[in-house]
């Protein structure tokens, strides 16, 4: 079974530029999750899909980030404009099922920001 | 206020050792879950075990094994005879049955020496 995709892998940008990341899901999994794990912390979340529907976004800084998932597949992640804080690895999750406690999550390997 | 605590910044253990990583939660649910993820260099994260409330039993898993102790509100995990590619950080997560979250620690650094 393939994992979770992510691209880029690694990505530098100067502060106030725009960024976008893209997470393809393992195939059949409806819940998908975006994670900021932020160095030296765990990951936080910042929002979640069902199918092409937003679960939960509250953590979402919404005045900067936005992601959207418009076929129930892939999603994208946006920051504009990026600021220094922002620097962190943005991880990509999906589940099969929405009660993720039946189950953890099957995460990629994420993109590394950094925000200069 | 800080759902899961991981004292442990960073250990490092020399190979063949036992370690043992700790990690306390913070709940005021009766039905909750907790959960222990492997993140090595590579960035992605593994998950390792999933535990609810209800089930105190302690599991082994070849060398790994964990200790949930709801008197003191822990869910510790040991790796025994330690290999290198046990070198990984570490997460502890809870899960709460209100709301659908999960609640990460802040990880344990551990580098297993050869």
């Amino acid at each position: 079974e393939a994992g979770v995709a992510q691209s880029p892998r690694y990505k530098i940008i100067e502060k106030r530029q725009s960024v976008a990341f893209w997470c393809n899901p393992i195939s059949g999994h409806a819940t998908l999750y975006w994670y900021q794990q932020i160095l030296g912390q765990g990951p936080k979340l910042l929002i979640q899909f069902q199918n092409n529907g937003v679960v939960d976004d509250s953590q979402l800084p919404k005045d900067r980030f936005s992601a959207e998932r418009l076929k129930g597949v892939d999603s994208t992640l946006k920051i504009q404009p990026a600021k220094l804080e922002d620097s962190a690895v943005y991880l990509c999750a999906s589940s099969l099922v929405v009660d993720l406690r039946r189950d953890g999550y099957t995460f990629g390997s994420g993109t590394r920001l950094t925000v200069v | 206020a800080q759902k899961v605590t991981q004292a442990q910044t960073e250990i490092s253990v020399v190979e063949k050792e036992d370690v043992t990583l700790d990690c306390v939660y913070e709940t005021r649910d009766t039905t909750y879950y907790l959960f222990w993820y492997k993140q090595p260099p590579s960035g992605e994260l593994v998950f390792l075990i999933r535990r609810n409330s209800f089930d105190e039993q302690n599991e082994i898993s070849g060398r790994y094994s964990w200790n949930f102790q709801k008197s003191t509100s822990s869910f510790n995990f040991t790796i025994t005879a330690s290999q290198v590619v046990d070198s990984a950080v570490y997460f502890c997560a809870l899960s709460e049955a209100t709301g659908n979250q999960f609640y990460f620690g802040t990880g344990t650094s551990l580098t297993v020496i050869p």
